[in-house]
């Protein structure tokens, strides 16, 4: 089973609705990444979380991190086309154990119809 | 300067060429990684650089061969390549290797097709 699974795998609304993207981790984590992909293209950062309860906004987009419950949640408000793409999101899991591991969800792509 | 540069973008090569990728970051970051990513899958971690050494290969095979020459480069070199290598490889920095400041940048990536 995959370490960072994400909820749904793919979504699609109507212009103006909003979303929900979640990202359960089986593992501690040590910050929490969300980044989006268009097709074929590199990765864009759109936040970092690193604490318990933390939320931070951008725009129409709004992250929070449930520490108790190993996960974060994307929260998409009035979503538009423009914010149609890949979500990702990436944590680091090393911990004090030694080994660097970094690891990306499984990923939701979204769609905005217009 | 906050970009990741990735050349060529696009690269056609045949299972006995040899070729590399280049990636290219002016931002100080003192990390660099390069990553697998197949069709609808999550990027692979390969390799990770940490002030210029590697320091994680994800058992990657040897005919992926990477290289830093110095803080602001990365190459990876190819070199008998199977088809099913083909992907899109993804460089990525960040300003130390781990902890909470890891937030990586990520280039646009070169997609790759072996014949």
């Amino acid at each position: 089973s995959q370490e960072l699974e994400q909820s749904p795998q793919s979504l699609i609304v109507q212009e103006g609705k909003n979303l929900t993207i979640n990202c359960t981790s089986s593992k501690t984590l040590y910050g929490l990444y969300w980044y989006k992909q268009k097709y074929g293209e590199g990765l864009i950062f759109l936040m970092m979380l690193q604490k318990g309860g933390e939320e931070k906004s951008h725009e129409k987009i709004t992250a929070k991190l449930d520490e108790k419950k190993q996960q974060s949640s994307l929260h998409i408000t009035a979503s538009q086309p423009s914010h149609a793409g890949i979500y990702l999101c990436g944590a680091d899991i090393s911990g004090t154990s030694g080994t660097y591991k970094y690891i990306f969800g499984t990923g939701t792509r979204l769609k905005v119809l217009a | 300067d906050t970009e990741v540069t990735q050349t060529p973008k696009h690269l056609v090569m045949g299972m006995t060429n040899k070729k590399s990728l280049k990636c290219e970051q002016h931002m100080g970051h003192r990390a660099m990684y390069w990553y697998k990513q197949k069709a609808k899958k999550p990027p692979e971690l390969m390799f990770v650089y940490s002030y210029e050494k590697l320091s994680i290969n994800e058992s990657v095979p040897s005919r992926f061969s990477p290289e830093c020459p110095n803080s602001s480069l990365l190459n990876l070199h190819l070199h008998a390549l199977q088809p099913e290598d083909s992907a899109l490889y993804l460089c990525a920095s960040s300003q130390v290797p781990t902890g909470v400041y890891n937030e990586q940048f990520f280039g646009p990536g070169t997609r790759l097709t072996v014949l």
